[in-house]
């Protein structure tokens, strides 16, 4: 199965954009990236998912590499309430296994 | 308003005692899945339905079982929790299993073995 890789930790100032990158170098062509995060306590929140292009939603915007290894999470004015682990996953196509990666810590200072 | 939701959110049963966690959802969702997460770590797939149909992860113990008995309602059963079974569960539902379909959490039951 294709891995994600992650920084454990990333620090970022309150109402400044913040890129959380993956690596996912072992990516096949069916492979979706999904990013949920997970405050403390709480069940992880589904944040979005793409498959070839750049998506955006409400809550942030996903930029993947052209060749698919990568991709990076954006979100574009940081609060202190996206204080959370945000993991990066693939779902295969054919298959109903999200394939998590460690997580990234993401803190936010006032 | 709860989607997915999970009773009770923290439970404590003793050593080798059988305890019954459930799920409910209401977006009337064809999958469900079961995980468990363990501290700093991600979680971990026990096993999911997809309507009836049961499919279980090679690596979960023969412990912990499952039951939906409706669309709306599926429980996991700890046979007999050991210590190490002390950790996070966390209930998913998705309308399907495709690679593109995002999964919707509940807030998970805190499980404590005394």
């Amino acid at each position: 199965d294709a891995k994600t890789t992650q920084p454990n930790s990333m620090e970022s100032n309150e109402e400044e954009p913040v890129h959380l990158p993956c690596n996912h170098s072992t990516i096949s062509g069916t492979d979706y990236i999904h990013w949920y995060r997970q405050l403390p306590s709480q069940g992880p929140e589904y944040v979005i998912h793409g498959l070839t292009s750049n998506v955006n939603n409400r809550m942030a915007s996903l930029a993947i590499a052209e060749d698919r290894k990568s991709s990076t999470l954006i979100l574009h004015r940081a609060t202190l309430r996206d204080a959370a682990v945000y993991y990066c996953i693939l779902s295969m196509d054919s298959n109903y296994q999200l394939i998590w990666g460690a997580g990234t810590k993401l803190i936010i200072k006032p | 308003d709860a989607m997915v939701i999970q009773n009770p959110r923290y439970q404590v049963t003793q050593f080798g005692k059988p305890v019954t966690l459930s799920c409910s959802q209401t977006l009337n969702h064809n999958v469900m899945y079961w995980y468990q997460q363990k501290s700093s770590q991600a979680p971990k797939l026990l096993f999911h339905y997809y309507d009836k149909d049961f499919n279980n992860e090679a690596d979960t113990p023969d412990n912990f079982q499952s039951r939906r008995p409706n669309t709306s309602f599926c429980f996991l059963d700890i046979r007999s929790p050991g210590l190490g079974d002390a950790a996070m569960y966390l209930c998913a539902t998705s309308a399907g299993t495709s690679g593109g379909h995002e999964q919707y959490f509940g807030p998970g039951t805190r499980l404590t073995v005394t």
